[in-house]
């Protein structure tokens, strides 16, 4: 299977939003509701922030959201802060017991 | 509050054998219901699964790497463990190991250990 595709990079200002896609197939993302979203900031393991396409673990901030439109789902952070500043990667179930991830979106905080 | 931890060695050999152990508190490995995972992360990189292992012993892998990974479980120590043979440099990577509900989401990860292949 291939890499969910996520642009390589985001930016907003503090207290803007900002929303990064990840677009697979109608075998994966348009599939399932198994899309999840990872914070990883360097030198970390990543963070769950969404599950099951709009599920936030407890613990995560409300300014966190997910989103899907066929083959795209989508997170929006609104609200920006400096701590947010960190690499977002997206993963979708892909059936037949296969996981694939995207490779990454960079997010900058101005 | 459950942990994992990974642990094995930093550097391998070309050819030889990858093995790293996940040693797990604050749950037992048999608790129905979750899949024990093995990701990786290659420098710089994003992260790719490599399989896992379910409570009840029966393991998937990652259709690409599949001829080449075991997945185990040693449910005394409350461990599950990764080989992966034949290792080259582009096995270098950060491994993590994570439990995750059916649909893969990882809802708890170890530090990761950071794995070099070279001779």
């Amino acid at each position: 299977q291939s890499a969910l595709t996520q642009p390589p990079s985001a930016s907003g200002s503090p207290g803007h939003s900002v929303t990064i896609s990840c677009t697979g197939t109608s075998s994966d993302v348009g599939a399932y509701n198994y899309v999840s979203w990872y914070q990883q900031h360097p030198g970390k393991a990543p963070k769950l922030m969404i599950y099951e396409v709009t599920k936030r673990p407890s613990g995560v901030p409300d300014r966190f959201s997910g989103s899907k439109s066929d083959n795209t789902a989508s997170l929006t952070v609104s609200g920006l802060q400096a701590e947010d500043e960190a690499d977002y990667y997206c993963s979708s179930y892909a059936g037949n017991n296969n996981l694939v991830f995207g490779g990454g979106t960079k997010v900058t905080v101005l | 509050q459950v942990q994992l931890q990974e642990s094995g060695p930093g550097l391998v050999k070309p050819s030889q054998t990858l093995s790293l152990t996940c040693s797990v508190s604050g749950d037992s490995i048999t608790s129905g219901g979750y899949y024990w995972s093995w990701i990786r992360q290659h420098p710089g990189k994003g992260l790719e699964w490599i399989g896992y292992i379910y409570y009840s012993g029966s393991t998937y892998y990652n259709p690409s790497l599949e001829s080449r990974v075991t997945i185990s479980s040693d449910t005394s120590e409350n461990q599950f463990s990764l080989k992966l043979s034949s290792v080259t440099a582009a096995d270098t990577a950060m491994y993590y190991c994570a439990r995750s509900l059916w649909g893969y989401a990882f809802h708890f990860w170890g530090q990761g250990t950071l794995v070099t292949v070279s001779s």
